[in-house]
């Protein structure tokens, strides 16, 4: 399966700014796959990102405030943007599955607003 | 749309012994697959085990097993010798086969607690 490198692994930031997640890819994939998973919570899916195409959002979740960028077939961004307490959670990433086996995961990045 | 329910929030079991986590799902598809994952304090989702529907025979992965009856749509898992580093919680999902993306979900999740 593939390994995914996501960072930063936590952050503290104040309200009303943006903060860029990454994940990197350790070979090509076509989908990438971005969740928050709210305290105490399951994943909820955010966004889809396809190489070379304009992400697909979920119902919920809008581009002003989730922007992901997807350049190559190995690497992708979420910034969450003008951020507020209720944003706090854990971010993460995951590629698509091999051969319908299952997703991978990255470490996740425990954001906290303050 | 597929849903996926786990019904205990909580469980406890102590060290050495067998325990058992629910899942039910609902779906009208009849190709697809089902895992659990485990998430333990590192926030590293994991992948434990997988099922597809179209077989009968239960899967097993060392001391994790799952019940599927998938008249029931029940997929529940088995963790025998229960150790320490199981403790973490466990997210049965659902995954239409041929699709991804928003045909992946998660259940809400059950926090199990092994218990020295």
């Amino acid at each position: 399966s593939a390994v995914i490198s996501q960072k930063p692994s936590r952050d503290i930031c104040q309200r009303g700014t943006s903060l860029t997640i990454q994940c990197q890819v350790d070979s090509q994939v076509t989908m990438m796959f971005w969740y928050r998973q709210q305290p105490g919570q399951s994943l909820t899916l955010i966004a889809t990102a396809n190489q070379g195409s304009e992400a697909t959002y979920e119902s919920g979740f809008v581009i002003d405030k989730f922007p992901i960028s997807r350049p190559n077939l190995t690497f992708s961004t979420l910034t969450v943007s003008n951020m507020s307490p209720e944003d706090s959670s854990i971010y993460l990433c995951s590629v698509e599955p091999r051969g319908n086996y299952g997703y991978t995961f990255g470490s996740g990045t425990r954001l906290t607003v303050v | 749309a597929q849903t996926v329910t786990q019904s205990q929030p909580e469980m406890s079991v102590q060290e050495a012994e067998t325990v058992t986590l629910s899942c039910t799902y609902d779906t009208s598809e009849n190709n697809y697959y089902l895992f659990w994952y485990k998430q333990p304090p590192s926030r590293q989702m994991i992948l434990v085990i997988r099922q597809e529907a179209y077989k009968q025979q239960n899967a097993t992965e060392n001391r994790f097993s799952v019940n599927f009856q998938k008249a029931a749509k029940s997929f529940s898992l088995k963790i025998s010798d229960s150790q320490l580093g199981d403790t973490a919680m466990y997210f049965c999902a659902f995954m239409k086969a041929g699709n991804y993306g928003q045909n992946f979900v998660f259940g809400p999740g059950t926090r199990l607690s092994v218990l020295p």
